[in-house]
């Protein structure tokens, strides 16, 4: 059963365009939202995270959206890059007194920036 | 250099043969953890340890076993290897920060084909 189910598949977005992906989450228990971003042949490296206790975080042209509401996330990529062609990975887990029991993490999404 | 290791990189074995993936983390991180990655799949945690001596299961642990006698070591042992087993797959440590990992880092893979 797939906790997270992040969307679309793959992406291509122009470059200077927003490219956004889209992740839905069904555990409510979970409160921990991290974006992962892997080049490849390259181990995931952690883009950018969100607690539910906001509904927005930027880092650069980076946004995460959070919906408490309809248990749903998404990251925003603003002014893309061809630099930014990439698998991104959502994730969720459940935070507790010693750390995220479980990382759950949607099925990636392949982005490429055409010039 | 802050890093995260993993040997092999790349490794072909047979059916039942056991074998131990290495993990080593020069951070002093309280947490770790492993995740394979296959193709429409994502990335899927096996196990995670949260301190010395305290491990456990992920989402797909069946197979695998892991140890953490030392913080900065966590093999992954494969004790009779099957063709279902071919993935690649990932170590990540990190510390804990009120109870979550504000940063994930992770290795650069080691790719195993079970033939």
């Amino acid at each position: 059963q797939q906790q997270v189910k992040q969307s679309p598949q793959s992406l291509i977005v122009q470059k200077g365009g927003i490219s956004i992906i889209n992740c839905a989450y069904e555990n409510t228990a979970f409160d921990y939202f991290p974006w992962y971003q892997q080049f490849p042949g390259k181990g995931p490296a952690l883009l950018i995270a969100i607690r539910p206790d906001v509904s927005e975080k930027k880092e650069g042209r980076f946004t995460i959206s959070f919906n408490k509401s309809a248990k749903q996330f998404s990251l925003h990529i603003m002014d893309s890059q061809p630099g930014d062609s990439a698998t991104y990975f959502c994730a969720a887990s459940r935070g507790s007194n010693f750390g995220n029991e479980k990382l759950t993490f949607g099925t990636g999404t392949r982005l490429t920036i055409i010039p | 250099e802050a890093q995260v290791t993993q040997n092999p990189r790349y490794l072909i074995t047979v059916t039942g043969k056991k074998l131990t993936v290495t993990c080593s983390q020069n951070m002093n991180h309280e947490y770790m953890s492993w995740y394979r990655q296959d193709p429409g799949l994502g990335l899927r945690q096996i196990y995670y340890s949260m301190n010395v001596e305290v491990t456990d299961k992920g989402d797909v642990p069946e197979g695998y076993k892991v140890s953490r006698k030392e913080k900065r070591n966590f093999p992954l042992i494969l004790e009779s290897p099957s063709p279902n087993q071919t993935s690649l797959y990932f170590c990540a440590s990190s510390l804990l920060d009120r109870g979550l990992p504000e940063t994930q880092y992770f290795g650069p893979g080691t790719r195993l084909l079970v033939l």
